[in-house]
């Protein structure tokens, strides 16, 4: 049973356009929704978070979209750069301190073309 | 600076063969994690602990066992390596100051031969 569901697996975009990524969960349980960037060869990184409490938030190009009665939240990349070519992947999590670990979607490869 | 350390970039093992991946975070981390990437699968639980000597099955235990001796390393034990736990290992630490804040190793790619 898969908790968090990702779309799309892989996503060209030209640069200077928006990437969206879209995410679903099921378990209401769930109170805090990261994003995680990884590059080839390396682990992921914490990109941005949102709780429940809170319908969008934004740092720099990266903002997140949460739409709690539809049990859905998306990654918005603006003006999206070739940097930005990596594999993104949305999560949950359960605990305050993420102390039983997170739920993650099966990732979203981008690329962004010169 | 925050760092997950994995003892190993790479591993070779045979069929049968007693696996230790070792996992070390300079962070103070009380929660520790060891997760495995697939394609197509993304990152699936395979145990954690937060707290020294204690351990939860996460989503795909099976085959799989874990140490946490010292709150600062947390080794994954592959009883007897099979074919199907070649894969991508992934260690992870977070603190509840960092909610949901999880950081990551570089991972361990393991072939099982």
């Amino acid at each position: 049973q898969q908790q968090v569901k990702q779309s799309p697996q892989s996503l060209i975009v030209q640069k200077g356009g928006i990437s969206i990524i879209n995410c679903a969960y099921e378990n209401t349980a769930f109170d805090y929704f990261p994003w995680y960037q990884q590059f080839p060869g390396k682990g992921p990184a914490l990109l941005i978070a949102i709780r429940p409490d809170v319908s969008e938030k934004k740092e720099g190009r990266f903002t997140i979209s949460f739409n709690k009665s539809a049990k859905q939240f998306s990654l918005h990349i603006m003006d999206s750069q070739p940097g930005d070519s990596a594999t993104y992947f949305c999560a949950a999590s359960m605990s305050g301190g993420g102390a039983d670990g997170l739920t993650f979607g099966k990732g979203t490869h981008l690329i962004i073309q010169p | 600076d925050v760092k997950v350390t994995q003892s190993s970039r790479y591993l070779v093992k045979r069929t049968g063969e007693k696996v230790f991946l070792e996992c070390v975070q300079d962070m103070d981390h009380e929660n520790m994690f060891w997760y495995r990437q697939d394609p197509g699968l993304g990152l699936r639980l395979i145990y954690f602990s937060y707290d020294v000597k204690m351990k939860e099955k996460g989503d795909i235990p099976e085959g799989y066992s874990v140490s946490r001796e010292k709150k600062e390393r947390f080794s994954l034990i592959l009883e007897s390596a099979s074919t199907n736990q070649t894969s991508m290992y992934l260690c992870a630490s977070s603190t509840p100051s960092i909610r949901g804040g999880a950081f990551f190793g570089q991972g361990t790619r393991l072939t099982v031969v």
